[in-house]
């Protein structure tokens, strides 16, 4: 079984500071993860996806994020926050032994606010 | 490539009246899905085509609830009789499918926002 949590329903910074979503898993083998977001009124766009390659994954917009699976952790980080990323935020979870698409487990959402 | 295609983007209606929301998948993708998004629950699977066939409805909520995909290019979300608590946005995505590069990474549309009163 896998699941995801998304530690932090909601996380406000101010424009020019850094952001960190976390993120933990659970999965029975070797995931893929993925980090979608999703800007008010539109669908979710993919971000970024580790698949059992580079532990430390970029992604559009200077988003990365760093797979650490002592911790069991996906956290999305970026350098400096713009406007434009307030939005909400899905860490996906997927175990690579099923490549259907009915095994992703999204986490609960994380809401990014920037203020200026 | 236009991407995941919804209509309607908004849709009220009155209870009890039927709902259709259709889908256009990416040219090439084999696998597609239905979600559903409220505030409540967050983002549910309703149901995963492959080929055009229905591989698993178990998020489906009820009867009142049906999906097809007539082919590659088209599937159907409807919902009759409708109800207040399907109010929600309903989105459906497309990924290249089982064995396929990228297989895991879905491309959403944009939703359907649905709102029974």
């Amino acid at each position: 079984a896998q699941s995801v949590t998304q530690l932090d329903s909601h996380v406000s910074v101010s424009e020019g500071t850094p952001v960190l979503l976390r993120c933990n898993y659970s999965s029975s083998y070797s995931p893929s993860l993925f980090w979608y977001v999703q800007h008010p009124n539109k669908g979710l766009q993919l971000l970024l996806k580790y698949t059992s390659a580079a532990t430390l994954v970029k992604g559009i917009n200077g988003f990365e994020a760093e797979f650490k699976k002592s911790e069991t952790s996906f956290h999305l980080t970026k350098p400096s926050a713009h406007m434009s990323d307030a939005a909400e935020y899905f860490c996906v979870v997927s175990d690579v032994l099923n490549n259907a698409g009915n095994m992703l487990t999204f986490g609960g959402g994380t809401r990014l606010m920037v203020k200026p | 490539d236009a991407g995941v295609i919804q209509s309607p983007r908004h849709e009220v209606t009155e209870m009890g009246q039927e709902v259709t929301l259709r889908c256009k998948p990416i040219s090439g993708h084999n696998s597609l899905f239905w979600y559903r998004q409220t505030m409540m629950r967050g983002l549910e699977l309703l149901i995963y085509f492959n080929n055009n066939v229905p591989i698993d409805d178990s998020g489906m909520p009820e009867d009142r609830f049906s999906a097809k995909m007539p082919n590659a290019s088209f599937s159907t979300l409807k919902i009759q009789p409708s109800e207040p608590r399907d109010s929600a946005v309903y989105f459906c995505a497309s990924s290249p499918g089982q064995g396929q590069a990228g297989a895991n990474v879905l491309t959403f549309g944009a939703g359907s926002r649905l709102t029974v009163l």
